[in-house]
Parts: structure tokens; sequence; C-alpha cells
């Protein structure tokens, strides 16, 4: 079946520690998308790819870093700089650019720092 | 002013009862819409999307869009306590912005037995 698998669902991150968070897509889709959602709050948007080995910065990329080497892989590493880490991070896909259509989400990688 | 508004909630109503969700929008060229649930801790998944003015209907799900009045609405008919969940208002704006969405913050809902 195809979908975007999210690794790992729970990471947790001490102080001074970057860690990567996995996002794989057997959709064929071109664009890639990281938010992150804290308790209560929408979607914000880190980073965005619309095609291999290109990428752009969203709202909050500050202390967040990405790649986008292989169509069907856009990780996120969470570094250092990020100060206040602790939230959901969700990976979505879209097929391309036409305003008909959505995002298809992974199911997310909750990460905590300790 | 955010460009995606929803009313936060909750909204609670009454099982069997009709839900009725809103969201308005800023620009004014905006060209799709979407309607997405999320469930508490899970990842939000699609609903409904609607591209032109009217009504559009998917089982108990109806989603409407004015866009001369700048909203965009979903009805839930014949509410369930499993249609209790945070419902995400997002826009396609076209044009260079088309890669990407613009969300509202969500309205959670409360079916109440």
């Amino acid at each position: 079946d195809g979908g975007i698998t999210q690794s790992p669902k729970y990471l947790f991150r001490k102080e001074g520690q970057n860690v990567t968070l996995s996002c794989e897509q057997n959709l064929n889709h071109d664009a890639m998308y990281w938010y992150r959602q804290d308790p209560g709050q929408g979607l914000r948007l880190i980073y965005y790819s619309q095609i291999v080995n290109d990428f752009q910065k969203g709202d909050i990329a500050e202390g967040y870093s990405v790649s986008r080497e292989k169509k069907e892989s856009f990780p996120l590493t969470v570094t250092s700089a990020q100060k206040n880490p602790t939230a959901f991070y969700l990976c979505a896909s879209s097929i391309g650019p036409g305003i008909q259509y959505g995002y298809t989400f992974g199911s997310g990688t909750r990460l905590t720092v300790v | 002013q955010k460009e995606v508004e929803q009313n936060s909630g909750p909204l609670s109503v009454p099982e069997g009862a009709i839900a009725s969700l809103n969201c308005t929008y800023s620009d004014r060229g905006s060209q799709s819409f979407f309607w997405y649930r999320q469930y508490s801790g899970k990842s939000p998944e699609l609903i409904m999307s609607i591209y032109s003015n009217g009504d559009k209907e998917d089982g108990r799900f109806t989603a409407q869009l004015n866009k001369a009045s700048q909203y965009v609405s979903l009805l839930i008919r014949d509410s369930q306590p499993s249609d209790s969940a945070t419902y995400l208002c997002a826009i396609n704006r076209g044009g260079d912005s088309n890669y990407q969405l613009i969300w509202g913050a969500g309205t959670k809902l409360i079916i109440k037995p």
C-alpha cells in the first residue's frame, strides 16, 4: 500500500543533541513538507521541497535542517540550535503543483526534550 | 488578520444533530479548499475538498464554498461520537504559492451522546 512512513514514533532528545526524523513515501509524490504542531495549535511549516535536491524554508526553519537527495525521502534534523523542540512533527507529501491537490500525512513523530 | 481563521471551539453538538464548522480566509484569489480531521494524538486526514462555489456532498459530509464572502464551511449530518475531533481548514492560493497549503488553527468538535 502506498503511504508515508515516519520514524520513530517517539523520540527523546537530550540538551545539545542533534536528532534526525525520518520521512519516506512510496506515493511517487514530487512535493514533501515538514510541519510542527504544538499542543492546541495549528500546523506550522518548517521546510518544504518541490523536487529532488531543492528545498525552501518555511515559517519556522531556524534550528532545523533538511535534505532531499531522493524523491522518496525527506529527513528532518532538529539541531541543538532549536531551543524548544518538544512538539509533534508531521511529514506530508503532495503529488505536485496544482490547486486541486491536498496533502497526505505520515503518522507523526513526537519529540520530547529530556 | 490571519490568512485562515477558524473558531477554536470547542463546539459541542448532540449526537444525531448537524455540526456546522466555519472557516474564513483573507486572500480573495484562493482557489482550492480542504477540510481535514485530526483525532487527538494522530495526524490529519483529508475528508473533503472543494474548488467551486456551492455545495459538495460526500456521505454525511457537505462542504460549502462562498468565494464572494470568503468563507468555507463543513456540515456533518447525523453527528456521531466518532466525529469528535479537531477539524482543520486549509486553502491553496494557487499561482506561485500553489505548492503550499495555508492552515487554520482548527475547531475542536465534541459530539455528546
